[in-house]
This record gives C-alpha cells, sequence and structure tokens, in this order.
C-alpha cells in the first residue's frame, strides 16, 4: 500500500490569487500521477494525467507538474476563482495498475 | 455525467445485514475500482477487476467480496456490516488495464449508513 501525501490538507485564498498544493508519493513502481478535482456533492473528475519525469500539463488557469525522481508534483491554480472551489486529489497509479489517493487538499476561493 | 451509474444512492441498514452496491461501468471500460470513503479519509482502494477478473486487491475486509460480471457490470457485496462501514462508496471505470495511463471514470457514489 502506497502513501500518497497532501499539502495543504486545506487552503482559503481571496479571488485572483494564485496558489499551489503539493502531492508526495513514494516512486517505487511508479506508472502514472492523476489529479482530479471533486466539488461537493457530486464525483471526482479527472484534471491531468502525467507519467514522464519533468511532465507539464496545463488546462486553462491550472496547470501541473511532475517529478518522479523526486516523487512529488504540484498543482497550480492563477488567478482562483470562485468556482475553483473544491477538493483537489492526486492519485499514484503503479505498475500493478492500482490507484493510491492522497486524502486531498480542500480549497475555498473567497470572492 | 462521467457515464459510470452506481445505485442505489443511498441505502440505510441496520448492523449485521448484508448489502450489494451495483456499478455499471462507461461504455467500453474494461476495468472497475471499487472504492470507500469513510468520514475524514481519503479514498480508500478496496478492489480491481478486469474484464471480469480480479487485478489488484487493496485494504478489503474479508466480509466484502466484489465480482465483475459478462456485461462488465460489476457488484460490491458487504455483508456482516458494522457501524463503521458507513461510508461513501466509489466505483470508478477506466479504459486501459495496463499499458496505457488511462484516467478513472467515477460514478456519483452510494452511500450506505449502518445504524
Amino acid at each position: 500500500i502506497l502513501n500518497v501525501e497532501q499539502s495543504p490538507q486545506s487552503l482559503h485564498v481571496q479571488e485572483g490569487d494564485s496558489t499551489n498544493f503539493t502531492c508526495s508519493f513514494p516512486s517505487s513502481n511508479f506508472y502514472a500521477l492523476h489529479w482530479y478535482r471533486w466539488e461537493t456533492a457530486k464525483s471526482p473528475e479527472a484534471l491531468f494525467v502525467m507519467t514522464l519525469n519533468g511532465d507539464e500539463k496545463k488546462k486553462g488557469r491550472i496547470s501541473a507538474t511532475l517529478n518522479t525522481k523526486e516523487g512529488y508534483s504540484y498543482l497550480y491554480i492563477k488567478g482562483s476563482q470562485p468556482e475553483d472551489s473544491a477538493t483537489y486529489l492526486c492519485a499514484q497509479r503503479n505498475t500493478g495498475n492500482q490507484f493510491y489517493f492522497g486524502t486531498g487538499t480542500s480549497l475555498t476561493v473567497i470572492p | 455525467d462521467s457515464g459510470v451509474t452506481q445505485t442505489p444512492k443511498h441505502l440505510i441498514t441496520a448492523t449485521g445485514q448484508r448489502v450489494t452496491l451495483r456499478c455499471s461501468p462507461r461504455s467500453g471500460d474494461l476495468s472497475v475500482y471499487w472504492y470507500q470513503q469513510s468520514l475524514d479519509q481519503g479514498l480508500q482502494f478496496l478492489i480491481q477487476y478486469y474484464n471480469g477478473e480480479e487485478r489488484a486487491k487493496g485494504n478489503i475486509l474479508e466480509r466484502f467480496s466484489a465480482q465483475q460480471f459478462p456485461d462488465l457490470h460489476s457488484e460490491l457485496n458487504l455483508s456482516s456490516l458494522e457501524l463503521g462501514d458507513s461510508a461513501l462508496y466509489f466505483c470508478a471505470s477506466s479504459t486501459s488495464d495496463r499499458g496505457r495511463a488511462g484516467e478513472l471514470f467515477f460514478g456519483e457514489g452510494s452511500r450506505l449508513t449502518v445504524l
């Protein structure tokens, strides 16, 4: 069982601020790193899937980077908006095709 | 709409009882994953099936079992229920088994309350 850790656990930012969260994971048996966005009363939705060391992905104001050698990924949100409020989950998929999730970072964007 | 369907959405039952949660994956997805989310816990991986076969096991209790049927729908059976089994149970499906870093598509979850 992998220990995927996310920090901070929760975050409150003002509208317009940029922010970032961290996901750390064991590098052994790494296959892919996933980021999911989970809004209250909905189900998690995939944001990014990254596989290669140095990968960077971007979708609008949200981007992510991956460092498989040191076992971390960052998620960045530029110019946060209230609709960005959600829990952001990362998950490591290992070579055994198991997905292990962190406990998430809960983001609240204050208008 | 992720295309993954879970039933029932809500279920209230008593300790000692048995329940079955059902999941229909997205059309074409062969992999089905089950996760448990308890209060203040993250998503705990329970079990994965691919095309009818068990592929991986996580923190699944012996009182729990699952299967995937030829039509690819999956069922999670929870027996001898305890208060601590109260949780949100998610099913997710994926197109890939190995060889592609496919994302997971989640259902809306089945909320189980054991009284």
